[in-house]
């Protein structure tokens, strides 16, 4: 079944403890992105991959990081959480497709989330 | 800058009443535009798009340039489409971005 799996999908953990919330996609897709989900604001995404080896911030990369090992895997990396990170995270996945504008692609998959809370 | 506008943070209708979830964007270049889908306890999903032009699970969204709008529709909503509605623009910058809206609850009584 093709499907984008983050782990875990619940974590509570301290201001200060280095965290990584992990995900796999099992569809050989290009591109990988992390976005955040919070009330009145929606999702804007953090940092996205275009590649293996290929990463880029998005709209909100404060206090994250993130890597692109392997086709599969985009984990996302918390240094140093604060409680402003408390959050709902997604990954999303999808195919690039080099058309007419580079990176044209079709439409993006996402993980069943992870909700993150700092204390 | 592009922004996608979703106005209601909650719609509640009864079963059988017609729905209309609404999006407003604002974008300079030319607009691809979804709607996404989140099911209680689950993960968001594609539910169409407006180069498409199809409908599905009875839902239908077009795109109006004049307006900026791509509202999402249903003659007749179930209990079962209750859930949170996002509206997303894809922004090309010459790689993918999806500019979402902050969501729509859509919540459909018996």
């Amino acid at each position: 079944e093709a499907q984008v799996t983050q782990n875990p999908r619940y974590l509570i953990t301290v201001t200060g403890k280095k965290l990584t919330v992990t995900c796999s996609q099992n569809m050989n897709h290009e591109y990988m992105s992390w976005y955040r989900q919070d009330p009145g604001l929606g999702l804007r995404q953090i940092y996205y991959s275009m590649n293996v080896e290929v990463t880029d911030k998005g709209d909100v990369p404060e206090g994250y990081k993130v890597s692109r090992k392997e086709k599969r895997n985009f984990p996302l990396i918390l240094e140093s959480p604060s409680p402003n990170q408390t959050s709902l995270y997604f990954c999303a996945s999808s195919f690039l497709i080099r058309g007419g504008l580079r990176g044209l692609n079709t439409e993006a998959f996402f993980g069943q989330g992870t909700r993150l809370t700092v204390v | 800058a592009q922004r996608v506008t979703q106005p209601e943070k909650l719609l509640s209708v009864f079963k059988g009443a017609p729905v209309e979830l609404k999006c407003n964007y604002s974008y300079s270049g030319s607009p691809e535009l979804f709607w996404y889908v989140q099911y209680s306890r689950q993960r968001l999903q594609l539910l169409l798009r407006h180069i498409s032009r199809e409908s599905i699970k009875g839902f239908t969204a077009d795109l109006n340039k004049g307006e900026t709008s791509f509202h999402l529709k249903k003659p007749f909503a179930q209990e079962e489409d209750s859930a949170m509605y996002y509206c997303a623009l894809k922004v090309n910058t010459g790689f993918q971005k999806l500019v979402f809206g902050t969501g729509t609850r859509l919540l459909v009584s018996p």
